[in-house]
């Protein structure tokens, strides 16, 4: 059974930094690319970035661009997000989702998200 | 506001058949696939719809997805109780780069 499970999240200060984890399993990791979307409270769902399967080419929303960096680790079957310099409207829960053939929006398994709050 | 456009609201009663529109552009729905998420409360989306009107395993074929142009749209029939949940489309976009755009989703009632 796929799984991704997410950790990393945590309250965190305006200008802060954190790196997201995400634990995939039951699926050959580095065959699919994989993909970071995040949910503000109360708020509709937002593409943030994506990955090829190979690490070779990542996607940015343009809201993160420049202060967060998608990367993966294919011997730890481990996706990660260096988010940096964070704002307060970074805050979300934030997910991973697994790519599943058709585009980097097509996710066919989600991980349980994780939250991160920037706050003062 | 979101690249592609949803209704905030839709509603139905039990049995009834319910369909949500999500508009975009040639850049995104004109050229690529549609995808189709649903997501209750306090829980992670799930797909309900991928390649714009292919089903996964395990989704009612209650719920159906179609194509036209740059719009899309997801249909239920049979409306449920359990249907009751916020629904959202999704796509790549080959502007900028490229990115991944969402609708702002839908809230289904049912009422």
């Amino acid at each position: 059974e796929m799984q991704l499970v997410e950790s990393g999240g945590g309250l965190v200060q305006p200008g802060g930094s954190l790196r997201l984890s995400c634990a995939a399993s039951g699926f050959t990791f580095s065959n699919y690319a994989m993909t970071w979307v995040r949910q503000a409270p109360g708020k509709g769902l937002e593409w943030v970035s994506s990955i090829s399967g190979s690490g070779g080419s990542a996607y940015y929303a343009d809201s993160v661009k420049g202060r967060f960096t998608i990367s993966r680790d294919n011997f730890k079957n481990t996706l990660y997000l260096q988010m940096n310099s964070l704002r307060v409207d970074d805050t979300a829960i934030y997910y991973c989702a697994k790519v599943n053939r058709y585009s980097y929006t097509d996710l066919d398994c989600w991980g349980q998200g994780t939250l991160v709050p920037v706050s003062s | 506001q979101s690249v592609l456009t949803q209704p905030p609201s839709a509603s139905g009663t039990p049995g009834q058949r319910v369909t949500i529109s999500c508009s975009g552009s040639s850049s995104n729905i004109g050229s690529n696939t549609v995808n189709w998420y649903q997501q209750f409360p306090g829980t992670a989306p799930k797909v309900l719809i991928y390649n714009s009107d292919q089903r996964p395993s395990g989704v009612p074929d209650r719920f159906s997805g179609s194509k036209s142009g740059t719009s899309a749209s997801l249909a239920i029939s049979g409306l449920q109780s359990e249907d009751e949940a916020d629904y959202y489309c999704a796509a790549w976009d080959d502007s900028l780069n490229g990115r991944g755009v969402f609708g702002g989703g839908t809230k289904l009632t049912v009422l």
